[in-house]
């Protein structure tokens, strides 16, 4: 049982490139997320989904898209990298607790960005 | 105001010591809270979940003042493995599936 996994560990990007993080998740989990940390500003949501096939807008999402095609996955792309989404990328997951209420995020152990 | 405030510290306490860190939330709305715990350069891991009548896991207790919008970590016989980043986290409005993250309150506990 490996939890959460993320690929790749560490990134280094120019301005401009693009770029896809993987997320991956074994324990079933039906809520996805991505966050970015940046010092000073904790962790903000970027994108998040709520199951396979949907995804819905965070607090910072300009500059982003995801995809969950599967339900274990979720895909985070950067179509053209700017040198202000340097950051530490955070995914986590977790599942549904009764009434909606959320339960416990599980989180990977994140990717580390660097756009030149 | 931001919606979840800590005090960033570092809080510099010796071994065996006593220490409480609070968290200010803005949306009294908020249903859910936790405390996590951040290794530095690593993800953050749940510490625990804050319920409304107080709960204790061990040397740690947390607890919730709705009137007041804050919650609360105490943790006893400080050790120094507890030294890390501690990150208050409370969802947006009930039954929305967005958390706020606090930028933490860092504790180095002095052998």
């Amino acid at each position: 049982n490996a939890g959460v996994t993320q690929t790749p560990k560490f990134r280094v990007l120019k301005t401009g490139q693009s770029m896809t993080l993987l997320c991956a998740q074994d324990m079933n989990h039906e809520y996805m997320y991505w966050y970015r940390q940046d010092p000073g500003m904790g962790l903000r949501l970027i994108h998040y989904s709520v199951g396979e096939g949907t995804t819905a807008k965070g607090e910072v999402p300009d500059g982003y898209n995801v995809s969950r095609l599967k339900k274990q996955n979720f895909l985070l792309g950067l179509e053209s990298a700017a040198p202000s989404q340097t950051s530490v990328y955070f995914c986590a997951s977790s599942y549904a607790g009764l009434g909606g209420v959320q339960e416990t995020q599980y989180f990977g152990p994140g990717t580390r960005l660097l756009v030149l | 105001r931001k919606e979840v405030e800590q005090d960033p510290g570092p809080f510099n306490v010796p071994e065996g010591a006593t220490v409480a860190f609070n968290c200010t939330y803005s949306n009294s709305a908020s249903q859910s809270f936790f405390w996590y715990r951040q290794d530095c350069r690593k993800e953050p891991k749940l510490l625990m979940s804050v319920y409304s009548s107080g709960n204790e896991d061990g040397r740690f207790t947390a607890q919730l003042n709705r009137a007041s919008q804050y919650i609360s970590l105490l943790i006893r016989d400080s050790k120094l493995s507890d030294s890390a980043t501690y990150l208050c986290v409370v969802n947006k409005a009930s039954g929305t599936y967005k958390y706020i993250f606090g930028t933490g309150t860092r504790l180095k506990v002095l052998a």
